[in-house]
């Protein structure tokens, strides 16, 4: 069974940075893309940072490129995200998403976690 | 980047009625790469359909996915109480990768 379990969410400052991190269990973590997908409360689905199998490949939302960067250990079986910068509007629920390929973000999120909330707030 | 609508904002349906969920692209979504995925309320989302029309695993035929290029359509045959959710598409044609709002379910 494929598990996703995120954690690293909690309450930050704006202006401050957080380290999301995602382990994948139950599959071969190197052989698909991931996805990182966020939720304000209330709202709806945001795609926010892809990457590739081999971790070669990395995509982001224009929403946050240049403040996020996503990476992933294939050794350790673990995805990140670093958010640097942080503002009021990247509070949110945090997944991660195995998707369908290997290369590009993976394409459609087919697993996900449960998510590991950033609330960014003074 | 593309820009997915999704209309109704929110469709009041009994169960055992049909429901015709639609998702319209900015521009043309390469090789159909198109998903709908169901929210329940406090659950991650769950992946539908794939690929415009591919179900999933363990998605049952009640659903159906359809469309190509810009407009695509997600059908749900015989509505039951579980069914009554919020609904996601996404295309995956193109990176950055986007959702549409959402289409929320309701009960009548």
């Amino acid at each position: 069974e494929v598990q996703l379990l995120e954690s690293g969410g909690g309450l930050i400052k704006p202006g401050g940075s957080l380290r999301l991190s995602c382990v994948g269990s139950g599959y071969t973590f190197d052989n698909y893309g991931m996805s990182w997908v966020r939720q304000a409360p209330g709202k709806g689905l945001e795609w926010v940072a892809g990457i590739s199998g081999s971790g070669d490949s990395t995509y982001y939302a224009a929403s946050v490129k240049g403040r996020f960067v996503t990476s992933r250990d294939n050794s350790k079986n673990t995805l990140y995200l670093q958010m640097n910068n942080l503002r009021v509007e990247d509070t949110a629920l945090y997944y991660c998403g195995k998707g369908r390929f290997y290369g590009s973000s993976g394409g459609e999120v087919r697993a996900w976690g449960q998510g590991t909330l950033v609330t960014v707030s003074s | 980047e593309i820009v997915l609508t999704q209309s109704p904002g929110t469709l009041s349906l009994s169960p055992g009625d049909r429901a015709t969920l639609s998702c319209r692209a900015s521009q043309s979504v390469d090789n159909n790469y198109l998903a709908w995925y169901q929210q329940e309320p406090g659950q991650a989302p769950r992946l539908l359909i794939y690929s415009a029309s591919n179900r999933a695993s363990d998605i049952p035929d009640r659903f159906t996915g359809s469309g190509s290029g810009t407009d695509f359509t997600l059908t749900i045959n015989r509505l039951e109480p579980a069914d009554f959710a919020v609904y996601y598409c996404q295309q995956f044609g193109t990176t950055p990768y986007s959702f549409g709002q959402g289409t929320k379910l309701e009960i009548k």
